[in-house]
C-alpha cells in the first residue's frame, strides 16, 4: 500500500462548479497534513495546511479525519484558475526525522 | 528572505556524463528533500537529508545516484553515467528543523539527456 494515495483524475467540470478531492494515508503516526497545487511545469506551492477541525481559505475548505486516516479539499465556486494537480502530503511520524511524503497528484481541468 | 534556489534550472547532459544538480535551502531550513517527477507524472521522493547526514535515502536507485548536505553550501544530487531514462524535473525542497512544518520548493532543475 502506498504511503499517501489520491485518485489520479483527471476531474474535468464546468466553472462554478463544486470539486472534492480525498486522500488516504498509511501512517497513523503522521502528524501534520497540507494540501498543495502545482501547474504544468511548475514546482509545488503550499495551498493550505489541514488541521484536525477543519478549516477554510475562501473557496477552499480542508479537513482531516484521523479515525479513517483521509484527508480532503473542497473548491467551492471553481474558477478557470483552480485548474492544477492537486497534492496531498504527510508529514511523518517520528519527533526527530520527520519524512514529508507527497501523493501522486489529482489533476482537475475546470472548463468555460 | 530568498526562497529556495536550485541550479542550473536546465541541465543538457549526453549518455554517460555526470549531472550535479544542487540546491540551496531557505535561510534557517536544514531539513532537505529531493523528489524526481518524470513527465506526466507525479512527484517521486528520493532522499531526506540534514546537515551532514542521509536521514533517508529510500527512494533513491541503488546505483548511479547520490546526495549530500555538507556542513557547508548547497545540497548536492548527483547522477554518474546518465541514461535517456533519468531526463526528468528534479525537484529539491527544505524545511525548517520543527516539526509538522511545511516544504518550500525550488523551481526545479529539468534534465534532459540526450
Amino acid at each position: 500500500r502506498k504511503e499517501v494515495e489520491q485518485d489520479p483524475g483527471p476531474f474535468n467540470v464546468p466553472e462554478g462548479a463544486t470539486v472534492a478531492f480525498n486522500c488516504t494515508y498509511s501512517n497513523s503516526a503522521s502528524q501534520s497534513f497540507f494540501w498543495y497545487r502545482q501547474d504544468c511545469r511548475k514546482e509545488p506551492k503550499l495551498l493550505m495546511s489541514v488541521y484536525s477541525s477543519g478549516n477554510e481559505d475562501g473557496r477552499f475548505t480542508a479537513q482531516l479525519n484521523r479515525a479513517s486516516q483521509y484527508i480532503s479539499l473542497l473548491i467551492r465556486d471553481s474558477k478557470l484558475s483552480d485548474s492544477a494537480t492537486y497534492l496531498c502530503v504527510v508529514n511523518g511520524a517520528t519527533s526527530s526525522a520527520s519524512k514529508i511524503i507527497f501523493g501522486s497528484g489529482t489533476r482537475l481541468s475546470i472548463r468555460p | 528572505n530568498a526562497g529556495v534556489m536550485q541550479n542550473p534550472r536546465h541541465l543538457v547532459r549526453r549518455r554517460g556524463q555526470e549531472a550535479r544538480l544542487r540546491c540551496s535551502p531557505m535561510k534557517g531550513h536544514s531539513h532537505v528533500y529531493w523528489y524526481r517527477q518524470l513527465p506526466e507524472e507525479g512527484l517521486k521522493f528520493m532522499v531526506y537529508l540534514q546537515k551532514e547526514n542521509i536521514i533517508d535515502e529510500s527512494g533513491m536507485p541503488k546505483e548511479r545516484f547520490s546526495a549530500e548536505f555538507p556542513k557547508e553550501g548547497p545540497s548536492i544530487l548527483r547522477i554518474q553515467q546518465v541514461v535517456r531514462g533519468d531526463s526528468a524535473a528534479y525537484f529539491c525542497a527544505s524545511s525548517p528543523q520543527l516539526n509538522r512544518a511545511e516544504a518550500f520548493f525550488g523551481q526545479g532543475t529539468r534534465l534532459t539527456v540526450v
